[in-house]
């Protein structure tokens, strides 16, 4: 267990629904990021929280949120899913200190169809 | 902004052996970080080793070391004695502080295959 939480782990869900993918950091790190891998784009930041604020944005689709909560734990939500956003979908958190502490959740798989 | 490449699609490499995994890098800035992770079938993200910048020796983590060359910008990620346990997809990143973030960018990543 790496420390980080994400729930589901996997997950399918039909064209133009939407779904909440959940990760809980490590305790005591601040930042949340996440990610998304796909076959074709690698992957791609998509948007950062450090202590509930918004702190970067990536490659973030307008169909795509995510906030941070005061306990820390963070939501993603994708809507209007398409087939394209089938993907993994990675929680990572650190430290306040930002050093090397990067720990990644184990992922939740989303299958469109 | 930074970038990373990884021009290693797919290694191959007979158990016991060591092989190199090559990473090259481009950033403006002084201070940096670049980590090397372990991708598995199963999906997640292993930690593997890090390098900071003006660290002044290679960095070492059991059977992985980083050949850090700074003047190249390159940090390839060696693993000595590999098992068959080591055939996954092995990403190298770097930490963007550009605009106060702290995120990684990552390379399309290597995939590395041990045979018996």
């Amino acid at each position: 267990d790496s420390g980080v939480t994400q729930t589901p782990k996997h997950l399918i869900t039909a064209t133009g629904q939407r779904v909440t993918l959940r990760c809980s950091p490590r305790s005591g790190d601040l930042s949340v990021y996440w990610y998304q891998q796909s076959l074709d784009q690698g992957l791609q930041f998509l948007i950062q929280y450090y202590n509930g604020e918004e702190r970067a944005k990536g490659n973030i689709l307008e169909r795509f949120s995510a906030q941070q909560f005061p306990d820390l734990h963070s939501e993603l939500n994708l809507s209007s899913l398409e087939l394209g956003d089938s993907a993994l979908y990675f929680c990572a958190s650190s430290p306040p200190t930002g050093s090397y502490g990067y720990t990644f959740g184990s992922g939740t798989r989303l299958t469109v169809v | 902004a930074q970038k990373i490449t990884q021009t290693q699609p797919g290694m191959f490499v007979q158990e016991k052996e060591a092989v190199t995994l090559d990473c090259t890098y481009d950033t403006s800035d002084p201070s940096y970080g670049l980590f090397w992770y372990k991708q598995p079938s199963s999906g997640e993200m292993i930690f593997l080793i890090y390098q900071g910048s003006y660290d002044q020796q290679n960095a070492t983590e059991g059977r992985y070391s980083l050949n850090f060359q700074k003047a190249r910008k390159s940090a390839n990620l060696v693993i000595s004695a590999s098992q068959l346990g080591d055939s996954a997809m092995y990403f190298c990143a770097m930490r963007d502080p550009w605009g106060g973030s702290e995120k990684l960018v990552f390379g399309k990543g290597t995939k590395l295959t041990v045979n018996p």
